[in-house]
This record gives C-alpha cells, structure tokens and sequence, in this order.
C-alpha cells in the first residue's frame, strides 16, 4: 500500500494526450514538492519532472506536470512508443521524514 | 558525470544480513551539498525508501526497516554500503543507490541497481 495513489494503468494512441494522477496529503503533496520518475522497461529510474512543473535537461516539452493541493498530475502531450513505462510520483512526507513514492501508473502506448 | 553501481551478493539466506556497496565516480560521497541513499522495489512491484545519509552527518531510516537497517559512508574509496540484518523473502528486490538532496524526494543519479534474492 503506498503512501500516494497512482492508477495503475493508463493507455493512449500515438499522437494522444494522457494524465496521470497523483494523491496524497496535507503531509505530502500537500507541504511539499513532487517529483515524477519515468522507469523504462529494466533500468532505473529516471527523473522525469522536479519541483512540481519543472524538467530536466534533455526531458522533451511533451512531458509537463502541475500540482494543487494535495494531488500532483503528469501530462504527455503527442504520445510516442518510447513512452512506454511506469511512471511514479514522489514527494518528502513530514511524517515518515523521508520520500515517498506513489504505487507507479504502467502506460501502454497502443 | 556523475555515475553511481551497487555491487554485492545477488543471493542470501533467510535470516542472514544483506550488505551493497554503492560505489561513486565523478563526484564525491563528501560533499556537503548532497545526500545519497537507498531505495529498493521487489519484482513488480513500486519503489521503497530505504535510508539516506549526508557527509555532513544527518542519516534518515525509514521507520518500517529502521530496525534493520544501517548505511555507512567510506570517504577513502568514495563508497557507501547498506546492512540490512535478519532478511526474508520480503526483502528480495533489485536495490538501488541514488544521489538525493535534503529532505527531498528529489533523487537526479541513480545506480542501475541489482537484484538481491532472499533464498535459502
């Protein structure tokens, strides 16, 4: 059971926008920032978003995320194949005082 | 550019103590400015925090492992390892060490991770 609630699924065409959602509490999401994780298929984890809505160097603009409240959500605008992965939301909870992570959102590209 | 690899005994009995080594390159386990960890994630399943510690001297362990769990920080090989004691099945699951900032969910390097297996 993980401290944020990601669907477990989400799918998409090529070329379609999809969300997936965040949801935790005031002692999450609700205080602190969140972080998106793209994890292809064998490798690590990669940061995708940092501090709520903003992307690395190298993250294509097709990949944005916003946060309000207690919820956080991830865009992926013009869907491509290689977006094919699970993606996780984390965020510093004051009461664990330490990261927590969502459950992870499996994105099939159709 | 900052590289980080786990290394250690991809099997382990039941009961015995798990121990990684997460070696680092181009960049220093000494820095100040930075924290560095763990976070495992069992087949198939999410991502776990395990601990975090800075240089600097602040160690954070999750409460559910805190019992178990102890990272240690070798500045002369620019290393740090993980003990985790007493292991079941439950604690098999690929590991990995990353390099994260104070009280942040915010990890930007990551090791490619390895597979430890609880079996007797």
């Amino acid at each position: 059971q993980s401290v944020l609630t990601q669907p477990s699924s989400a799918s998409g065409t090529p070329g379609q926008r999809v969300t997936i959602s965040c949801s935790g509490s005031s002692s999450n999401i609700g205080s602190n920032a969140v972080n998106w994780y793209q994890q292809l298929p064998g490798t690590a984890p990669k940061l995708l978003i940092y501090t709520n809505d903003q992307r690395p160097s190298g993250v294509p603009d097709r990949f944005s995320a916003s946060k309000s409240g207690t919820s956080a959500s991830l865009a992926i605008s013009g869907l491509q194949s290689e977006d094919e992965a699970d993606y996780y939301c984390a965020a510093w909870d004051d009461s664990l005082n330490g990261p927590v992570f969502g459950g992870g959102t499996k994105l099939t590209v159709l | 550019q900052l590289q980080l690899q786990e290394s250690g005994p991809g099997l382990v009995k039941p009961s015995e103590t798990l121990s990684l080594t997460c070696s680092v390159s181009g960049g220093s386990v000494s820095s100040r400015s930075y924290y560095w960890g763990w976070i495992r994630q069992p087949p198939g399943k999410g991502l776990e925090w395990i601990g975090t510690f800075s240089y600097a001297g602040s160690t954070y362990y999750n409460p559910s492992l805190k019992s178990r769990v102890t990272i240690s920080v070798d500045t002369s090989k620019n290393q740090f390892s993980l003990k985790l004691s007493s292991v079941t099945a439950a604690d098999t699951a690929v590991y990995y060490c990353g390099r994260t900032a104070y009280r942040s969910s915010l990890w930007d390097y990551w090791g490619q991770g390895t597979l430890v297996t609880v079996s007797s």
